[in-house]
């Protein structure tokens, strides 16, 4: 069966520092990637996505950037972190657009 | 465009109260998908049902159930004989090929509060 790792579960870092989350899954190929972030008592907002490695869609131009150095780990980057980045950052994956996506359990970040 | 409205910011009942989660959608696809996801307090999204446009079949699990209706494009979610456990966040979602190439365009969420 399918799983999705993400880590780190939580994360308290400064304002202006690098920020580098990781998300896996396993059980897989070639599945189609996602980050999600949700600011708090906030809906879902879709930030990147892939469908293959080194293909990264950005749905909106912010701090972040994301990377997809193999086919099944998906990376969320940032070089300056800002008092906004903070929020639940959510993976999942699906087996191509459209289909249901499976979540990880997140990470909760916090800017100081 | 694709809109997923979800009218209902948050809901209270007592255990044991039969409660419906509102999803109004807008598209101008003909073929779409409509989703329901649960979020408990720890945070993770859990898939609860996928549903495509061409199967309008009311669903049934345990004591969960999904009216989809195209005449008043609603697809909503009633929860039967509520439990304690049933509390968390609950996201309507649609995906469709020309409004959103697929991608998932999601309600803003229901917070459910189930009293004991």
């Amino acid at each position: 069966s399918q799983t999705i790792h993400q880590w780190p579960a939580t994360l308290v870092q400064p304002v202006g520092s690098p920020l580098s989350l990781e998300c896996t899954v396993e059980g897989t190929s070639n599945p189609n990637l996602y980050w999600y972030r949700q600011a708090a008592g906030r809906g879902l907002q879709l930030l990147f996505y892939s469908v293959g490695i080194g293909q990264i869609s950005s749905e909106v131009p912010q701090n972040l950037s994301a990377s997809r150095p193999q086919d099944r780990q998906f990376i969320l980057s940032s070089k300056k972190l800002l008092l906004s980045d903070s929020g639940f950052y959510l993976c999942a994956w699906s087996v191509r657009a459209g289909d249901t996506q499976y979540f990880g359990p997140g990470t909760r970040l916090t800017v100081l | 465009a694709q809109k997923v409205t979800q009218a209902q910011t948050e809901i209270s009942v007592v255990e044991k109260e039969d409660v419906t989660l509102d999803c109004v959608y807008e598209t101008r696809d003909t073929t779409y998908y409509l989703f329901w996801y649960k979020q408990p307090p720890s945070g993770e999204l859990v898939f609860l049902i996928r549903r495509n446009s061409f199967d309008e079949q009311n669903e049934i699990s345990g004591r969960y159930s999904w009216n989809f209706q195209k005449s008043t494009s609603s697809f909503n979610f009633t929860i039967t004989a509520s439990q304690v456990v049933d509390s968390a966040v609950y996201f309507c979602a649609l995906s469709g090929p020309m409004d959103s190439n697929y991608q998932l365009i999601w309600g803003a969420g229901t917070k459910l509060i189930i009293k004991p």
